[in-house]
């Protein structure tokens, strides 16, 4: 079962900031998703990757996959409140099981 | 059918009683996928099922816990015995073909009491 480690466990910044949330492990995936968690509800999907070294750009968020497709990184620029929640990547292997990270929880302040 | 559907949202049950969560998957979807969530953590997958088959239990305690999807109806996860470690959200998600984003439910949140 391969592990994928997120970072930061907690990030609180100010609204208008930037930020980079990351998403590592040692074994390759075959794709690769991010979803965003708010309280009380469960994960919505934002993006999937598939090719090494792909970027996914959503509104403000941009999403990268790594060349050999071990990791990704989230970035978001001029953070707002309503960005705030959990992110959570997950990734699959060649038998389509997909196993989540314990994700970044990301707070924005006005 | 707008998404997944998860049944009921909150459970309280008994310590030594059985819980029951249903799951209606997305329409057209066949892979169901149920997962456990403590308060402050992530997802820890338990059980993947399609019609009616058990494709990847391998999360899922040994004892007390079992999962169903029958040919018709909605997945079950049933845990029978409950303890007080058992309290958590349970989600479940649906994909159409496996592997390429799924759709969750908003959970079950279950107390043991």
């Amino acid at each position: 079962t391969q592990l994928l480690e997120q970072s930061p466990q907690f990030l609180s910044i100010q609204e208008g900031e930037n930020l980079t949330v990351y998403c590592n492990s040692s074994s390759v995936f075959s794709s690769l998703q991010w979803y965003r968690q708010e309280p009380g509800e469960g994960p919505v999907l934002l993006v999937t990757v598939v090719t090494g070294g792909e970027v996914k750009k959503l509104k403000r968020l941009t999403f990268q996959f790594g060349d050999a497709r071990k990791d990704s990184s989230l970035h978001i620029t001029a953070a707002q409140p309503g960005d705030t929640g959990l992110y959570l990547c997950a990734g699959a292997d060649n038998n389509n099981d997909m196993r989540f990270g314990a994700g970044t929880r990301l707070t924005v302040k006005p | 059918n707008a998404g997944v559907m998860q049944n009921p949202r909150h459970l309280v049950r008994r310590r030594g009683q059985e819980a029951r969560l249903r799951c209606s998957p997305m329409k057209g979807h066949s892979h169901v996928y149920w997962y456990r969530q403590l308060p402050e953590e992530g997802l820890k997958f338990m059980v993947y099922l399609q019609k009616e088959n058990i494709i990847d239990e391998s999360g899922m305690p040994k004892e007390r816990f079992s999962a169903e999807f029958p040919k018709e109806g909605p997945s079950i996860l049933r845990i029978q015995q409950v303890v007080r470690g058992d309290s958590a959200a349970y989600f479940c998600a649906s994909s159409l073909d496996g592997g390429w984003g799924y759709t969750f439910g908003s959970g079950t949140r279950l107390t043991v009491v």
